[in-house]
């Protein structure tokens, strides 16, 4: 099995700029969570789906972030515009989730730097 | 507001000695999990341990978890150079359908084994 699939790994974008970052979770799975990890903030939540349907969207910071999920296969994250503030480390997590928690998977997370 | 809090905040230790990581939380919770992330990586799933356990082994880790005082260790025993890692706490909470796992991450103890 692959894991989850992120891309980009790095992205270095200028102030204002659309980014959007890509995850592929790992088949199978039916809940996909996004992260964000600083070192001042920790890791945070910004949202997660369960069956392609978002769940709980409290985490995301500003209406800059949108977040979608197609299918079962496929997520996005995006930040339009993006600010210097927005530099982080984003990961993407997938799980086999029914009527509990069960361990998350990762994926290797996309470092953006917002200049 | 964080579900866990782990503690100490960063812990470094001799090659061969015993490395113990405390985690507490505020609510009562389904499950807790322990995670694991080497620099500039995702984080890796360590073991789950269930409300209606106590203990819990794998390898050379050990989990305990206390309901009543609403903490739980993770030990690892005869630590080596490459258990250096951030080490992370998560809870699900009791009481509301999870329909997606949401977790709920401490802000992680930093372990460091000196050769």
């Amino acid at each position: 099995d692959a894991g989850v699939i992120q891309s980009p790994r790095h992205e270095v974008t200028e102030m204002g700029q659309e980014v959007t970052l890509r995850c592929k979770p790992i088949s199978g799975h039916n809940s996909l969570f996004w992260y964000r990890q600083t070192m001042m903030r920790g890791l945070e939540l910004l949202i997660y789906f369960n069956n392609n349907v978002p769940i709980d969207d409290s985490g995301m910071p500003e209406d800059r972030f949108s977040a979608k999920m197609p299918n079962a296969s496929f997520s996005t994250l995006k930040i339009q515009p993006s600010e210097p503030r927005d530099s982080a480390v984003y990961f993407c997590a997938s799980s086999l989730s029914l009527a509990g928690a069960y361990e998350q998977y990762f994926g290797p997370g996309t470092r953006l730097t917002v200049t | 507001s964080q579900q866990g809090e782990e503690d100490p905040q960063a812990l470094s230790i001799q090659e061969g000695e015993n490395a113990t990581m405390n985690c507490s939380y505020k609510t009562s919770i389904n499950n807790l999990q322990w995670y694991r992330q080497n620099s500039g990586r995702g984080l890796v799933h360590l073991i789950l341990i269930r409300s209606n356990e106590r203990e819990k082994h794998s390898g050379r880790l050990r989990v305990t978890l206390d309901t009543s005082k609403k903490s739980s260790s993770l030990l690892i025993t005869a630590s080596r150079a490459a258990d250096t890692a951030s080490y992370f706490c998560a809870t699900t909470r009791r009481g509301i359908y999870n329909q997606g796992g949401k977790l709920i991450f401490g802000q992680g103890t930093e372990l460091s084994v000196k050769p």
